[in-house]
């Protein structure tokens, strides 16, 4: 059983490109969760999505951020006009159906923005 | 107040020792807690699950204080393996509180 997996590990992106962030759950899961880190930071909580619903995207910026999680394929999360800010690690979360509390992480992918 | 404190650390201790992690959560409501670790440049991942009545896998025990909104993490014996970041995670809903975490050195 695969676990969730992120592409591309690394993306390094210049002042005003997107950034086209993707994630696979594991199978099975049909819960996905975002979250930001920046260095020498705790993770914080971006969106929660089921297929084709966001259920929660109180933690996400309001502006030049937006996700999706499609009925197939990848959840994407995308970055408009990135900033030097918005350099950080993404990581992906998913969880089963019915069991919110238990999050299984991927790998991540770090965003650089020159 | 943030929604979930940890003491950054760095603790550093010797290989054997006994180490006391806390954690407080601001949110009387939550309903499950966690213990996640993380090594550098990783993802989070799940240590354990911190239940009511206590709970120990190993050399690792982990307490619940919900009138205090305090959680706890001991590692016994720890290893030069057992260095890492431990991450205290408090879920309100479908949201997952992280502190940010407290870094762990064990030393030879």
């Amino acid at each position: 059983n695969a676990g969730v997996m992120q592409n591309p590990r690394h993306l390094v992106r210049r002042r005003g490109q997107e950034a086209r962030l993707r994630c696979s759950p594991m199978k099975g899961h049909s819960h996905v969760y975002w979250y930001r880190q920046l260095p020498e930071e705790g993770l914080k909580f971006m969106v929660y999505l089921q297929k084709e619903n966001i259920i929660d995207e109180s933690g996400m910026p309001k502006e030049r951020f937006s996700a999706e999680f499609p009925k197939e394929g990848p959840s994407i999360l995308r970055i408009q006009q990135v900033v030097r800010g918005d350099s950080a690690a993404y990581f992906c979360a998913s969880s089963p159906l019915g069991q919110a509390y238990e999050q299984y992480f991927g790998p991540g992918t770090r965003l650089t923005v020159t | 107040r943030k929604e979930v404190e940890q003491d950054p650390g760095p603790f550093n201790v010797p290989e054997g020792a006994t180490v006391a992690f806390n954690c407080t959560y601001s949110n009387s409501a939550s309903q499950s807690f966690f213990w996640y670790r993380q090594d550098c440049r990783k993802e989070p991942k799940l240590l354990m699950s911190v239940y009511s009545s206590g709970n120990e896998d190993g050399r690792f025990t982990a307490q619940l204080n919900r009138a205090s909104q305090y959680i706890s993490l001991l590692i016994r014996d720890s290893k030069l393996s057992d260095s890492a970041t431990y991450l205290c995670v408090v879920r309100d809903n479908n949201d997952m509180r992280f502190g940010a975490g407290t870094r762990l050195t064990v030393k030879p």
